[in-house]
């Protein structure tokens, strides 16, 4: 089975540009999570969904939006981007919003210039 | 206070050493606990993870968990130089899970 797949792999935007990431989960992983990783940081928790439901979020402005597809598959969407906003985006699938081991996929590395 | 917080490191062990790691959490509601290892510029990936106190064994990696005392450990026996990675902590509350900053390990042949 494919494992969590993440595109695009890098990105480089500008100041106040809009951006969108995507993430398609394990067969079978009906839940996604977002992260954000600044460079020397752990991962920041951004979003989980289930069932295109929004479960929880975390400490993130509102510039920060995500959704979830029929097919499981998700979109993180970032508007008016900011210096800050350069990290590693990851995404994290599981079969069941709790009480289940999360998988990372490879991550999709934003530069804002 | 942050939630999830690691010895920041960095940690240096001869090859064939034991290298220790440390976690400590403020939540109480902590259900799980998580090991990742994770290489420069790669996604984390699972080791371990522990959910009951005691501890918890998987060849070359040993978790530890202590509930009353708020403390996670991961050992690591025989470290071998293809361990130098950063290590991150994880705890597991209901809808999300909170990292530490993680330790970076050096394992010197």
């Amino acid at each position: 089975d494919a494992g969590v797949t993440q595109s695009p792999t890098h990105l480089i935007k500008t100041r106040g540009q809009h951006v969108t990431l995507r993430c398609s989960p394990i067969s079978g992983h009906k839940s996604v999570s977002w992260y954000q990783q600044v460079l020397g940081q752990g991962p920041q928790f951004i979003f989980q969904y289930y069932e295109k439901e929004e479960r929880g979020r975390g400490n993130f402005p509102d510039r920060f939006s995500a959704r979830q597809f029929p097919n499981y598959s998700s979109e993180l969407n970032v508007n008016a981007l900011l210096l800050g906003d350069s990290a590693l985006y990851l995404c994290a699938t599981r079969r069941q919003p709790t009480g289940d081991i999360q998988y990372f996929g490879a991550g999709t590395r934003l530069s804002v210039l | 206070q942050k939630e999830v917080e690691q010895n920041s490191g960095p940690l240096s062990v001869p090859e064939g050493a034991i290298a220790s790691l440390n976690c400590t959490y403020s939540d109480r509601g902590s259900q799980s606990f998580f090991w990742y290892r994770q290489y420069s510029g790669k996604s984390p990936e699972l080791i371990m993870f522990i959910y009951s106190n005691g501890d918890k064994e998987d060849g070359r990696f040993t978790a530890q968990l202590n509930k009353a005392s708020q403390y996670v450990s991961l050992l690591i026996r025989d470290s071998q130089p293809s361990d130098s990675a950063t290590y991150l902590c994880a705890g597991w509350n209901n809808n999300d899970m909170r990292f530490g900053a993680g330790t970076r390990l050096t394992v010197k042949p």
